[in-house]
């Protein structure tokens, strides 16, 4: 049961075109989602994070839209770059205390072509 | 070092023998994180420390797994009698505060179980 939904194996953009990204979650209860960018044989990097208590949050070409009604979040790369050819994947955690434990979607693998 | 490291990065072994698996988080970082990547999926927790204090196990498999911090810095991950399926990429990642959500990840340990 896939709490975080990528429904969106690969994403194929030109450079300097936008790049959208997509995310579903079933559990109302989330109240933090994240997206990680990853390259092969790498770690996850942080990218960009969201609190539900926001609908949009925007750092350099990246922008995090939330629509909390719908369950659904959005990650746009404005202009894409060769660079951003990589694995992304969406995460969601929720509560308070301690154990913010991130539950990640499946990922999207993105291929900007020059 | 600036950031997570794991060892060793790739470990191959026969079904039936025990690894351990050694991380080393951002100095200074409170949360230590685990998580289990299989091919084509998500990272899925498996378990996370507060200092030397396991706080949640509940993403374990099976108790063949093991997981330690014994000084808070350190973690260790044990598998005893590997199987096939515990062939994956485990991940470990840090955070300095347990309330936040950025955590960052090492670049994980390959296991793969003949």
């Amino acid at each position: 049961d896939q709490q975080v939904k990528q429904n969106s194996p690969s994403l194929s953009v030109q450079e300097g075109r936008i790049s959208i990204l997509n995310c579903d979650y079933t559990n109302s209860m989330f109240d933090y989602f994240l997206w990680y960018k990853k390259y092969p044989a790498e770690g996850p990097t942080f990218l960009i994070s969201i609190s539900s208590i926001k609908d949009k949050n925007e750092d350099g070409r990246f922008t995090v839209f939330l629509n909390k009604s719908a369950k659904h979040l959005s990650l746009h790369i404005v202009p894409s770059q060769p660079g951003d050819s990589a694995v992304y994947f969406c995460a969601a955690t929720r509560g308070a205390g301690n154990n913010r434990k991130l539950i990640w979607g499946l990922g999207t693998s993105l291929a900007v072509n020059p | 070092g600036a950031g997570v490291s794991q060892s060793p990065r790739y470990k191959v072994a026969k079904r039936g023998q025990d690894v351990a698996l050694r991380c080393d988080p951002i100095s200074g970082h409170v949360s230590l994180f685990w998580y289990q990547q299989a091919l084509g999926q998500g990272p899925e927790f498996l378990t996370y420390f507060q200092n030397e204090a396991q706080l949640d196990k509940s993403g374990l498999p099976s108790d063949r797994f093991f997981a330690e911090r014994p000084e808070g810095s350190v973690s260790t991950l044990k598998i005893q009698r590997t199987q096939q399926e515990d062939s994956a990429v485990y991940l470990c990642a840090s955070s300095l505060d347990p309330l936040r959500d950025q955590q960052f990840f090492g670049p994980g340990t390959r296991l793969t179980v003949l």
